[in-house]
């Protein structure tokens, strides 16, 4: 049973530029959260995925989007990068309506220079 | 706003001996409690976990408390193992029964380090 997956593993990218990043939740599981990590901090929740739509965000600014697809896979998109967007940043994949444990991917480092 | 705090960034332990990991939270609506394990390079691990109804859980060598008055929460370890090594998260969450949305609140982590 392959667990969530997420694509690339590390990118850079200059300032200005726009990203996208990748997750493959984990078989069965039908919601999908996107997080920031910053060095040294906890992961930072950014939003949340179920049903192709956006159900839940965290306090980021809307340069931050998303999409969910009817596989339950999902990406991020972030648009005129700035340094402090420079972070791990982890997908969690779920079931909707369960007191589960959320299962995380291995995450997406993201380099902006 | 940080709404679960863990003030411990590093905790340091003999092999064998107990790992006591705490965490504290502001937000009273949080009923539900999770402790992830991250090595790097990896993603976060889900260890244990906690409903806000029960004051203790036990997994193998792993017990998380629960005390809802103080808003306190820890992890404990025993006995340690130097394979523990690793930064431990505390993360809530506002469950209601299982039909909210399930956005986890973390802490800043603690690094432990358990020694040979």
């Amino acid at each position: 049973d392959a667990g969530v997956t997420q694509s690339p593993t590390h990118l850079i990218k200059t300032r200005g530029q726009q990203v996208t990043l990748r997750c493959s939740p984990k078989s069965g599981h039908d919601t999908v959260s996107w997080y920031q990590q910053a060095l040294g901090q906890g992961p930072q929740f950014i939003f949340q995925y179920y049903e192709e739509e956006e159900r839940q965000r965290g306090n980021f600014p809307d340069r931050f989007s998303g999409h969910q697809f009817p596989n339950y896979s999902s990406e991020l998109n972030v648009n005129a990068l700035l340094l402090g967007d420079s972070a791990l940043y982890l997908c969690a994949s779920s079931l909707a309506g369960r007191a589960t444990e959320a299962f995380f991917g291995q995450g997406t480092r993201l380099t902006v220079v | 706003d940080q709404q679960v705090k863990q003030n411990s960034p590093s905790l340091s332990v003999q092999e064998g001996r107990i790992s006591i990991l705490n965490c504290d939270y502001t937000n009273s609506m949080f009923d539900y409690f999770l402790w992830y394990k991250k090595y790097p390079a990896e993603g976060p691990t889900f260890l244990i976990s906690i409903s806000s109804i029960k004051d203790k859980n036990e997994d193998g060598r792993f017990t998380v408390f629960l005390n809802k008055s103080a808003k306190h929460l820890s992890l404990h370890i025993v006995p340690s193992q130097p394979g523990d090594s690793a930064v431990y998260f505390c993360a809530a969450k506002v469950d209601a029964g299982g039909t909210s949305y399930g956005k986890l609140t973390f802490g800043q982590g603690t690094i432990l380090t358990v020694h040979p």
